[in-house]
């Protein structure tokens, strides 16, 4: 079956580690996204990517970092700069040239202690 | 900036109607709607783009009045399965490709028996 899958679901991490979120989709996408959401906030974005090797910067983007070497992938990478990584992060694809419909992934939550 | 929705929260009786209201600032190209449950990713509604179109499936409808830069999603006979939080995404008419969406705060939907 067609989807993103994002892992891991769940993690805990220490203050002033790196951590990694993975993001695959197999729907032939080209666009790519990452939202932060947060209680009574919404959904934030902080990196998109309209093709490989290229991404952008979204509103939130300070602390995170992406690549994007494979069509398929969109990793995004929590460095220890961010000053608030405790959140629910959502991965989401589309396919089209301008936003069309968004299929997310199921989510990975973090938790720093 | 984010789209302001209304209002925060509502709830309802099976069979009883709702309507959720995005409004934005900027000029827009178009305006989703998603529903999320708890601990669940976002799962797409419908898109409305420019022309003041309305669209609906089921009994779940929106509009757009491009020139107040206003959408309305109107939930009608609401079943208990209507539940969740649903979120406005926008996408400015100043973004070129896909930009990715500007999510409002949520509008909370609880339907009790």
């Amino acid at each position: 079956d067609g989807g993103i899958t994002q892992s891991p679901k769940y993690l805990f991490r220490k203050e002033g580690q790196n951590v990694t979120l993975s993001c695959e989709q197999n729907l032939n996408h080209d666009a790519m996204y990452w939202y932060r959401q947060d209680p009574g906030q919404g959904l934030r974005l902080i990196y998109y990517s309209q093709i490989v090797n290229d991404f952008q910067k979204g509103d939130i983007a300070e602390g995170y970092s992406v690549s994007r070497e494979k069509k398929e992938s969109f990793p995004l990478t929590v460095t220890s700069a961010q000053k608030n990584p405790t959140a629910f992060y959502l991965c989401a694809s589309s396919p089209r040239q301008y936003t069309g419909e968004l299929f997310f992934g199921e989510g990975s939550r973090l938790t720093v202690l | 900036q984010q789209p302001v929705q209304s209002p925060q929260a509502v709830i309802l009786r099976e069979g009883e109607d709702a309507v959720i209201n995005c409004s934005s600032s900027k000029a827009l190209y178009s305006v989703h709607w998603y529903r999320q449950k708890h601990g669940e990713a976002p799962v797409f509604l419908m898109i409305l783009l420019k022309g003041g179109e309305q669209k609906g499936h089921d009994k779940i409808s929106a509009s757009f009045n491009e020139k107040k830069q206003q959408s309305s999603l109107y939930l009608t006979a609401s079943q208990l399965s209507y539940s969740g939080t649903y979120f406005c995404g926008t996408e400015s008419q100043s973004g070129g490709g896909a930009d990715g969406l500007t999510f409002g705060k949520g509008t909370h939907l609880i339907i009790q028996p």
